[in-house]
């Protein structure tokens, strides 16, 4: 069974730092591309980060460039997303998604985590 | 970056009734062009890729049409478990877009 589990969402003021994380199990993670979709309060979903399945490219909306940084380490089968400079238009549940096409990525998401809450407040 | 649009914000629908959305792009997508449901508190699910192709799992009541800016998506006879939130969603450009979501609610 594919399983996506994040961490690491909380409280932050603006202008801080926090590192997701997204456990992946039931599947062979490194044959796939990964995704960061964001959904803020009462508003809908936002595509925010995409990378490879070797990890070599790297895309991101623009609303989140040069301030966030999504990476992945297959060894330990987990997703990361660091963010940083975090505004207060950050604040959403983030969620880890696996790409439905795996090694050449199509943009669709078939399997998505339960979402980990981060909040940008003073 | 393409603009997905749905209408309506909200559809009240009585279980058993058929349900239509739809979703217009900006500019065409092909074919290239999902459907995902949202429950509250919940993940977002994959019903369609494709514009029609139903994903692993989604039952036939689910069905997609559409090509170009035109899509539509069909729940042939509510059940109580439908009731949700339902997002289309571009891949044929970059970024990705997500339409503003449809409501679907109990009459």
């Amino acid at each position: 069974e594919v399983q996506l589990v994040e961490s690491g969402g909380g409280l932050v003021q603006p202008g801080g730092s926090l590192r997701l994380s997204c456990a992946a199990s039931g599947f062979t993670f490194s044959s796939y591309w990964m995704h960061w979709v964001r959904q803020a309060p009462g508003k809908g979903l936002v595509w925010v980060s995409r990378i490879t399945s070797d990890g070599s490219s790297t895309s991101y909306a623009d609303s989140v460039k040069g301030r966030f940084t999504i990476s992945r380490d297959n060894a330990k089968n987990t997703l990361y997303l660091q963010m940083n400079s975090l505004r207060a238009e950050d604040t959403a549940v983030y969620y880890c998604a696996r790409d439905l096409m795996g090694y050449t990525g199509s943009d669709t998401f078939d399997y998505w985590g339960q979402g980990t809450l981060v909040t940008v407040s003073s | 970056e393409i603009v997905m649009t749905q209408s309506p914000a909200t559809l009240s629908v009585s279980p058993g009734e058929r349900a239509t959305l739809s979703c217009r792009a900006s500019q065409s997508v092909s074919i290239n062009l999902d459907w995902y449901q949202k429950k509250p508190g919940q993940a977002p699910r994959l019903l369609i890729y494709g514009a029609s192709t139903r994903a692993t799992g989604i039952p036939a009541r689910f069905s997609g049409s559409g090509s170009g800016t035109e899509f539509t998506l069909t729940i042939s006879s509510l059940q109580s478990e439908d009731f949700a939130v339902y997002y289309c969603q571009q891949y044929n450009n970059w970024p990705p877009t997500f339409g503003g979501g449809t409501k679907v609610e109990i009459k």
